[in-house]
């Protein structure tokens, strides 16, 4: 059975550099017609797609964060990892990790979330 | 502001049956599959509609999808007290090049 699971800090300073990683376990990043994303939720508010990689490396980001998100899966077939640049307050979020699937753009598993906050 | 406009909010009695709504342009729910989350507090949210009327594993079939031009119809019927949660509706949006949610819409079962 396909889990996912995020790791990284909890808490980050602004203007860092925050970085996030998830392991897949039960399958790989290279499964025909999946990719692979993040999603976050901040406190009180709704789900925002930040970003994905085919298993082609293909990647594909919300053009609202301005450039600041990098999705990779340079080091291994399991595991694929985000990369926020200059956080802010406003990045304060649970961030998920999920699988989906092509053409029909929907994610069927995902990770249990990681609550980051940035604060000094 | 959200690509996908839903409701904030929706409410009926337990055993009754509710309607969420998300509509979006043909850039987005015209052209692409819609999909729907629930979200619980806590935890991850969770596929229930996807392709626009299809039910994954374990989802009761009083959990359907409808889709008509740019809007899609999220249904439940015989409420009980375990839906109230947060639904969320999703799709693709060729013109920004990325995934899309809806603001999300809070099911209350009175």
């Amino acid at each position: 059975q396909l889990q996912l699971q995020e790791s990284g800090p909890g808490l980050v300073k602004p203007s860092e550099t925050l970085t996030l990683t998830c392991t897949v376990s039960g399958g790989f990043l290279s499964a025909s017609r999946n990719y692979w994303g993040w999603i976050r939720q901040p406190p009180g508010r709704g789900l925002e797609w930040l970003g994905a990689i085919t298993n082609s490396g293909n990647t594909y980001y919300n053009r609202f964060l301005n450039g600041r998100v990098t999705v990779s899966s340079e080091t291994s077939d399991t595991q694929f990892t985000l990369t926020m640049v200059s956080v802010t307050a406003a990045d304060t979020a649970i961030y998920y990790c999920a699988r989906l699937w092509s053409y029909s753009d929907y994610a069927d598993v995902w990770g249990q979330g990681t609550l980051v906050t940035v604060s000094t | 502001q959200s690509v996908l406009t839903q409701p904030p909010s929706v409410s009926a009695a337990p055993g009754h049956s509710v309607t969420i709504s998300c509509s979006g342009s043909a850039s987005n729910i015209g052209s692409k599959f819609i999909s729907w989350y629930q979200k619980l507090p806590g935890t991850a949210p969770k596929l229930i509609i996807f392709e626009d009327n299809k039910r994954p594993a374990g989802i009761p079939d009083r959990f359907s999808g409808s889709k008509s031009a740019t809007s899609a119809t999220l249904g439940i019927t015989g409420l009980q007290t375990g839906d109230e949660a947060d639904y969320y509706c999703g799709t693709w949006a060729v013109s920004l090049g990325h995934g899309v949610f809806g603001g999300g819409t809070k099911l209350t079962v009175l």
